[in-house]
């Protein structure tokens, strides 16, 4: 399998708390996303990167930061959780030229 | 309307059917195409890239019509274990990051 982990796999947390979802690969890769899927939705892209310290936005990324300090480590943070950011966040990165995305595992968060 | 549509579904068919998914896409500079299968509660995975000239992988065949704007999957002989939603992903040029939009998936139910 391809060398990307998530973690956690499953978290709760409660409103308004800071929660931070981590990425990690091993596969030396430039490009590295964050989706969340809901229900009706399907994936969304909420922040992606092109390198080291290189990030944008998505189409959904209010309420979220990220960051990456390393090739490997791609971090999602919830500033300040909400209901509406109960949902399943994947992580993905992608080779250089035309290949797709591999993705992680999940994290399933729960904002109660 | 949204930039990647799929018909929801579900398809439910016999084993050893012959089934068809469609995918329509609105950028007309859109240049990759994927089609990935998603096991309930599991990570999307490649099922395959979709090239101008179609292609094939074993049971599966996936053509891209840029004229009318969308991708096909064809999967002959359905096997129980096809049993997955299957989601259309469309990117859109090098420079914008390699994003890929998805599709909310189709969701196919081989019957014995």
């Amino acid at each position: 399998d391809a060398g990307i982990t998530q973690s956690p796999r499953h978290k709760v947390t409660e409103t308004g708390t800071p929660v931070t979802l981590r990425c990690h690969q091993t596969e030396n890769h430039r490009y590295m996303y964050w989706y969340r899927q809901d229900p009706g939705h399907g994936l969304r892209l909420i922040h992606y990167s092109y390198g080291v310290k290189d990030t944008d936005k998505g189409e959904v990324s209010d309420g979220y930061s990220v960051s990456r300090s390393k090739t490997e480590d791609f971090l999602l943070t919830l500033e300040s959780a909400t209901s509406s950011q109960t949902s399943v966040y994947f992580c993905a990165i992608k080779a250089q030229g035309h290949y797709g995305y591999t993705f992680g595992s999940g994290t399933r968060l729960t904002v109660v | 309307r949204k930039e990647v549509e799929q018909d929801p579904g579900p398809f439910n068919v016999p084993e050893g059917a012959t089934v068809a998914f469609n995918c329509t896409y609105s950028n007309s500079a859109s240049q990759s195409f994927f089609w990935y299968r998603q096991d309930c509660r599991k990570e999307p995975k490649l099922l395959m890239s979709v090239y101008s000239s179609g292609n094939e992988d074993g049971r599966f065949t996936a053509q891209l019509n840029r004229a009318s704007q969308y991708i096909s999957l064809l999967i002959r002989d359905s096997k129980l274990s096809d049993s997955a939603t299957y989601l259309c992903a469309v990117g859109g040029l090098t420079g914008g990051g390699n994003k890929l939009t998805f599709g909310t998936g189709t969701q196919l139910k081989v019957e014995l």
